[in-house]
């Protein structure tokens, strides 16, 4: 079955730090992979996208991920995080087969000053 | 200018009742979807529609009934509300049909089912 796995529920950086958030997907082939963060009270919000060519995609905010075949892997990155990056950031994925994104579970990221 | 907008924000309600939450969109996107955001914020696609006409039904229960009047609106309406339907609902959209259309989301209904 397909799926997208966030191992990290929550995590906790200080401002300033570098970020890393893990998304895992499970396809018959390799999906159309988003990073979307929903800040509180809000809708999603899409991050970027990776659809194929270039395996390292840049995205609104300063954020970076990047696509790895071998592991499954869209990892999303920033050098240095701010304050009001804190938010839930969800990984999905989409195929043509089905016309529908299925999403991880979410990541839950608090920054600390 | 809100791109996704949907109606009521919140909803409070007891069980057995009926609502509607509505959405519409200004982007002039063909497909709308109804998202369910649960309690441990697992989002999960209810329905898809693309120019008014039903493409994807997850198994959701009949007590849900979708219906898109024209292709920038899509409502939602719940009969015999039930305790576990208490969640935030999502309405989206895209330009098109198929996973490779990132979805632009409203802001979300949060249902809450006393």
């Amino acid at each position: 079955a397909q799926s997208v796995t966030q191992p990290d529920i929550h995590i906790t950086v200080s401002e300033g730090a570098s970020l890393e958030l893990r998304c895992n997907y499970s396809y018959g082939a390799t999906p159309y992979l988003f990073w979307y963060v929903q800040s509180p009270g809000q809708g999603l919000q899409l991050l970027l996208k990776y659809f194929s060519g270039d395996t390292l995609v840049q995205g609104i905010k300063g954020f970076e991920a990047e696509f790895k075949r071998s592991q499954s892997s869209f990892n999303l990155r920033k050098p240095s995080v701010h304050w009001s990056d804190a938010a839930e950031y969800f990984c999905a994925a989409g195929s043509s087969n089905t016309g529908k994104l299925i999403f991880g579970q979410g990541t839950t990221l608090q920054v600390k000053p | 200018d809100t791109a996704v907008s949907q109606t009521p924000k919140y909803l409070v309600t007891q069980m057995g009742n009926d609502k509607s939450i509505k959405c519409e969109q200004n982007l002039g996107h063909d497909t709308m979807y109804w998202y369910k955001q649960d309690s441990k914020k697992f989002l999960k696609i209810m329905f898809s529609y693309n120019n008014k006409e039903l493409i994807i039904n997850e198994t959701v229960p009949n007590r849900f009934s979708p219906k898109s009047p024209d292709k920038a609106h899509l409502n939602l309406h719940i009969n015999s509300l039930e305790l576990g339907d208490s969640a935030v609902y999502f309405c989206a959209s895209s330009p098109r049909t198929g996973g490779d259309s990132p979805l632009h989301f409203g802001n979300g209904t949060r249902l809450t089912v006393t």
